[in-house]
């Protein structure tokens, strides 16, 4: 089955405390990117990657990294997560670019106490 | 600065009606423009899409009205059924780039 996989689906952290939340494709698709949802703001996008190794900011990066080694993965790492990182996660992947469909994982969702 | 504005916040429509939600963007780079629908507990799923050199795309119960020099574009969803009820984000997109609308939360009654 085509799916995006978002590891883990809840996750409650400390100030501080590195984190790490793992996405995986199975469809061979280039473009993979990372949003979080918050109520009243829709989704904005945290980072993408058009490609391995190429991975670029998107809307709201700070306080986010992300790598692309593989084609089929691409996590996002909290270096130092805040409270106000506090949100609804989710890692979508598209065939080549952004103008064509989107799968979306089933959603990461974080506290930050 | 929201690239995207859709309205309204929530919708509640009687089944067999119609409902009508409503977005408009700034960035004339915008390529495609697609609609998603959001149930609880799950991530976004395309629901229908459409780019800019057409005015209209009907799948189903499903019509996105497109016009390009108001840089608007509507959702209808005919004969509304409870099983619609969910929550819908329009999208404009480059091609590195999808920006979401804030979202319709849409409640069909009985």
């Amino acid at each position: 089955e085509a799916q995006v996989t978002q590891n883990p689906r809840y996750l409650i952290t400390v100030t501080g405390k590195k984190l790490t939340v793992t996405c995986s494709q199975n469809m061979n698709h280039e473009y993979m990117s990372w949003y979080r949802q918050d109520p009243g703001l829709g989704l904005r996008q945290i980072y993408y990657s058009m490609n391995v190794e190429v991975t670029d900011k998107g809307d709201v990066p700070e306080g986010y990294k992300v790598s692309r080694k593989e084609k089929r993965n691409f996590p996002l790492i909290l270096e130092s997560p805040s409270p106000n990182q506090t949100s609804l996660y989710f890692c979508a992947s598209s065939l080549r670019a952004l103008n064509t469909e989107a799968f979306f994982g089933q959603g990461t969702r974080l506290t930050v106490v | 600065q929201q690239q995207v504005k859709q309205s309204p916040q929530s919708l509640i429509v009687q089944k067999g009606g119609i409902s009508i939600i409503n977005c408009a963007y700034e960035n004339t780079a915008f390529d495609y423009f697609p609609w998603y629908q959001q149930f609880p507990g799950k991530g976004p799923a395309l629901l229908i899409a459409i780019r800019p050199d057409v005015s209209e795309k009907k799948e189903g119960r499903f019509t996105i009205s497109f016009n390009k020099s108001a840089k608007q574009f509507s959702l209808h969803i005919m004969d509304s059924q409870p099983g619609d009820s969910a929550t819908y984000f329009c999208a404009a997109s480059t091609a590195s780039k999808l920006t979401f609308g804030t979202g319709t939360r849409l409640q069909v009654t009985l």
